[in-house]
């Protein structure tokens, strides 16, 4: 079966400070990743999708970048953070080239000091 | 461009009592849709598609292409129902991302 996980679970770090939080997935192969942000009354942000290795498009402008090292892991990183970074950030996957639902991983809260 | 409307932030029924969660969407091909559902403390998960035709704990929802609309419902609320749930919208391409909606905060009160 298939799982997704997402460290750290919490993580709390001052302004101007990078980031780096990291999602992998087990027992598949090829999925596309994907990046949300949820925050109360705004609902799911989708941030970055990757249907491939390298392969990363951008949603929304802003202070954080993404990268897929390998087939299975997918990257959330920022150089400097801003109070504005504070959230709820998810990860998920689906199978490649299907229609089929998306699954989430258990979130990372980040709270930017 | 695709959109998910949910028109309700909060929705507060009695135990007991139907329950229905708005969803209209905005796509001019065939959608895919769902509801996910997370409850406190837990993860964001599938609770049906149209597709699939089925009940989830007793949740429904029918596709109207003609009022563009994915409500959820259920006959009879009960506590444990009370959680956030969000509609979402898959485009035709399976590679693009679901487009959701900001979610409806479901309170069930006994």
């Amino acid at each position: 079966s298939q799982t997704i996980h997402q460290w750290p679970a919490t993580l709390v770090q001052p302004v101007g400070s990078p980031l780096s939080l990291e999602c992998t997935v087990e027992g598949t192969s090829n999925p596309n990743l994907y990046w949300y942000r949820q925050a109360a009354g705004r609902g799911l942000q989708l941030l970055f999708y990757s249907v491939g290795i390298g392969q990363i498009s951008s949603e929304v402008p802003q202070n954080l970048s993404a990268s897929r090292p390998q087939d299975r892991q997918f990257i959330l990183s920022s150089k400097k953070l801003l109070l504005s970074d504070s959230g709820f950030y998810l990860c998920a996957w689906r199978r490649g080239g299907t229609l089929y639902e998306q699954y989430f991983g258990p979130g990372t809260r980040l709270t930017v000091t | 461009a695709q959109r998910v409307t949910q028109p309700e932030k909060l929705l507060s029924v009695f135990k007991g009592a139907p329950v229905e969660l708005k969803c209209n969407y905005s796509y001019s091909g065939s959608p895919e849709l769902f509801w996910y559902v997370q409850y406190s403390r837990q993860r964001l998960q599938l609770l049906l598609r149209h597709i699939s035709r089925e009940s989830i704990k007793g949740f429904t929802a029918d596709l109207n292409k003609g009022e563009t609309s994915f409500h959820l419902k259920k006959p009879f609320a009960q506590e444990e129902d009370s959680a956030m749930y969000y509609c979402a919208l898959s485009r035709e391409s399976g590679n693009t991302p679901l487009v959701f909606g900001k979610g409806t905060r479901l309170s069930v009160i006994a």
